[in-house]
């Protein structure tokens, strides 16, 4: 089965730590993104990939880094300068920057004490 | 920039009512327009999308049509069921043709319960 995974499912950290969300798709999909979801906010775009080794910046990059080395892994690294990192992280892909659809993985809670 | 407004949530629904929830939209070009659906403690599915203006997406009895004259994308289903109980999300992409292109837009998401 195709699709998108994120693991795991809750992750639980202490404050000052970083920490990395993984994404992986074995959809063959170009382009691969992160956002975050806070309760009545919506989505918000933290990075996003259109091609291997190269990544841009979203509305919320600061405190977060990326890495796209492979086409089908995208993970994400919160770092200790996110001053407000309890979230809700989902990661998406489409098939590239032409399809504009985009298909999601279940998500990452992260929970930072 | 562009955004996306919906509806204020949440809407509650008896079953088997007829379902509008409003979106409107503002942009430069001509986006794509989509409805994402999310079941508690999920990742978003794609619900339906339409690509220019007249056009309408449809899926498991959802429609909604592009509307360019008034910029809006509203969601409509003719009889509600328990299990449509979500929350849902109106989004546009970016077709600036730049950096972005392709990016989506998102709206705030309208909860939906539906009772018995």
């Amino acid at each position: 089965d195709g699709g998108i995974t994120q693991s795991p499912k809750y992750l639980f950290r202490k404050e000052g730590q970083n920490v990395t969300l993984s994404c992986e798709q074995n959809l063959n999909h170009d382009a691969m993104y992160w956002y975050r979801q806070d309760p009545g906010q919506g989505l918000r775009l933290i990075y996003y990939s259109q091609i291997v080794n190269d990544f841009q910046k979203g509305d919320i990059a600061e405190g977060y880094s990326v890495s796209r080395e492979k086409k089908e892994s995208f993970p994400l690294t919160v770092t200790s300068a996110q001053k407000n990192p309890t979230a809700f992280y989902l990661c998406a892909s489409s098939i590239n920057r032409e399809r504009h659809e985009q298909y999601f993985g279940p998500g990452t809670r992260l929970t930072v004490t | 920039g562009d955004s996306v407004t919906q509806m204020e949530g949440p809407v509650t629904l008896s079953e088997e009512v007829f379902l509008t929830i409003n979106c409107t939209y503002t942009a430069t070009g001509y986006p794509s327009l989509f409805w994402y659906v999310q079941y508690p403690g999920e990742g978003l599915q794609l619900l339906l999308k339409a690509t220019k203006a007249d056009d309408k997406g449809s899926n498991k009895g959802f429609e909604a049509t592009y509307r360019k004259e008034t910029t809006s994308f509203h969601l409509e289903k003719g009889s509600v069921q328990v299990s449509d109980s979500a929350v849902y999300f109106c989004a546009l992409s970016d077709s600036s043709g730049g950096t972005s292109y392709g990016k989506l837009t998102f709206g705030q998401g309208t909860i939906l319960t539906v009772h018995p």
